[in-house]
């Protein structure tokens, strides 16, 4: 199994410009999020969704769109990207909520000049 | 609103010393506790997780975590530190029944010959 993937790995964006983030998953798990780090702060929670057609915001949600048609992808659009948006996304997924392990892809990091 | 402390951004330790690395979460209830682990360059991986029952979890890689309700901790611990250990570790938490990991902003470790 793939797992969780995520493409590009790198991307470097002027100010402005819009982008998708793609995340798709081949466990079949109903739970997709994305996250954002940066350093000294973690990782933050962006969006969620819980199934398809269901998304919901998170900590850090401004500047990103999210839509969930199918199981399998969970894109990450940028709007109009900002410097501020300079970060490395993680998408994750995993079969529920609560006290279940999420699992992870392997970035994608973002620049924004 | 839920939080996480990683008290120590890094850590150094020499290789077969052994290793703590604190955590304290802020939540009125027990959440569901995790730590996670990244490498350069990669995604997180799960460690270990606790939601009930003991309070004393094992873990991969040789790794284990003790829950102290009474400190609101979950200290990430393990006997002998290898050369491959060096990472950053990150504990999260989870107060739902959505997929919504509060993280810490980790801990750096580096593991001297």
């Amino acid at each position: 199994n793939a797992g969780v993937t995520q493409t590009p790995k790198f991307q470097v964006l002027k100010t402005g410009q819009s982008m998708t983030l793609q995340c798709a998953q081949d466990m079949n798990h109903e739970y997709m999020s994305w996250y954002r780090q940066d350093p000294g702060m973690g990782l933050r929670l962006i969006h969620y969704s819980v199934g398809a057609g269901i998304t919901d915001q998170g900590e850090v949600p401004n500047g990103y769109n999210v839509s969930r048609s199918t199981t399998e992808d969970f894109p990450l659009r940028l709007l109009s990207a900002a410097p501020s948006q300079t970060s490395v996304y993680f998408c994750a997924s995993s079969p529920r909520g609560g006290n279940t392990e999420a699992f992870f892809g392997q970035g994608t990091r973002l620049t924004v000049v | 609103a839920q939080s996480v402390t990683q008290p120590d951004i890094h850590i150094t330790v020499s290789e077969g010393a052994s290793l703590e690395l604190r955590c304290n979460y802020s939540y009125g209830a027990t959440p569901y506790l995790f730590w996670y682990v990244q490498s350069p360059g990669q995604g997180l991986q799960l460690l270990l997780k606790y939601f009930s029952g003991d309070t004393l979890v094992q873990g991969i890689k040789g790794f284990e975590a003790e829950f102290k309700r009474s400190q609101s901790s979950f200290n990430l611990r393990k006997p002998s530190v290898h050369w491959s250990d060096a990472a950053e570790y990150f504990c999260a938490i989870n107060t739902g029944t959505a997929s919504k990991l509060t993280f810490g902003t980790g801990t750096r470790l580096q593991v001297t010959l």
